[in-house]
């Protein structure tokens, strides 16, 4: 099975600062990769898809990037509302999917 | 506006069984896939299951294979999650999820909407 890693698992910021989470697959994905955000008791959202689409309706200050093993999730300019837990996902053949163990972003 | 409303959490007790239900409207149902998505208290999110928009394919996780069942009835617009032999390790909040593809671009393992979940506690 696929194994994802995300770094770090939890990061300290502040308003304002540029964001970069990482996530790392045990073997290619290709570009088979999802961002979610969640807010403590509310389910994940999704951010991004296909690695570096941007899903409809999420400001364009998220982006993702990345293919193979290697992907980021950056925010340009973080605010008050992206105080959260991030996850990667992954797809990958025979209908495996797996996320990542998350990164919580918290107030500097 | 999509909705998908879980229901049948309960406490249980360790080699009991459940039907957890999932009620979708604002979309054509019968047009996506589904799945489960399910997430331990504290803990991360883990992938559970998923039926095709037809109900003619269903693909598990290993850690839930031969004693979970999926399966969907598309003129109620209803998922559903038969769960047996349950154990202390699948006490979890349960989500249903729409798959952003449908019948056209397939299925995208990429989870647009999401319900709010509904809790599992397998305990004695």
């Amino acid at each position: 099975d696929i194994q994802m890693t995300q770094s770090p698992s939890t990061l300290s910021a502040s308003v304002g600062d540029r964001v970069t989470i990482t996530c790392r697959a045990s073997q290619s994905i290709s570009s088979w990769l999802a961002w979610y955000q969640q807010k403590p008791g509310k389910a994940p959202k999704l951010l991004i898809y296909k690695a570096s689409s941007l899903e409809s309706g999420v400001p364009s200050r998220f982006s993702g990037s990345g293919s193979g093993t290697e992907f980021t999730l950056t925010i340009s300019s973080l605010q008050p509302d992206d105080f959260a837990t991030y996850y990667c996902q992954q797809y990958n053949s025979y209908s495996k999917v797996t996320f990542g163990p998350g990164t919580k972003v918290d107030i500097k | 506006e999509v909705q998908l409303v879980e229901s049948g959490g309960v406490v249980v007790q360790p080699g009991g069984s459940l039907r957890l239900s999932c009620a979708a409207s604002g979309f054509t149902f019968d047009d996506y896939t589904m799945h489960w998505v399910r997430q331990a208290p504290g803990k991360g999110l883990e992938w559970v299951s998923l039926i095709s928009w037809d109900g003619g394919s269903t693909y598990y996780a290993d850690s839930v294979k031969g004693r979970f069942t999926i399966s969907r009835d598309n003129s109620k617009n209803s998922l559903y999650l038969q769960m047996n032999s349950l154990r202390t390790e699948d006490t979890a909040l349960y989500y249903c999820a729409k798959d952003m593809g449908g019948t056209v671009a397939g299925t995208t393992y990429y989870f647009d909407y999401w319900g709010q979940g509904t809790l599992v506690t397998v305990s004695s």
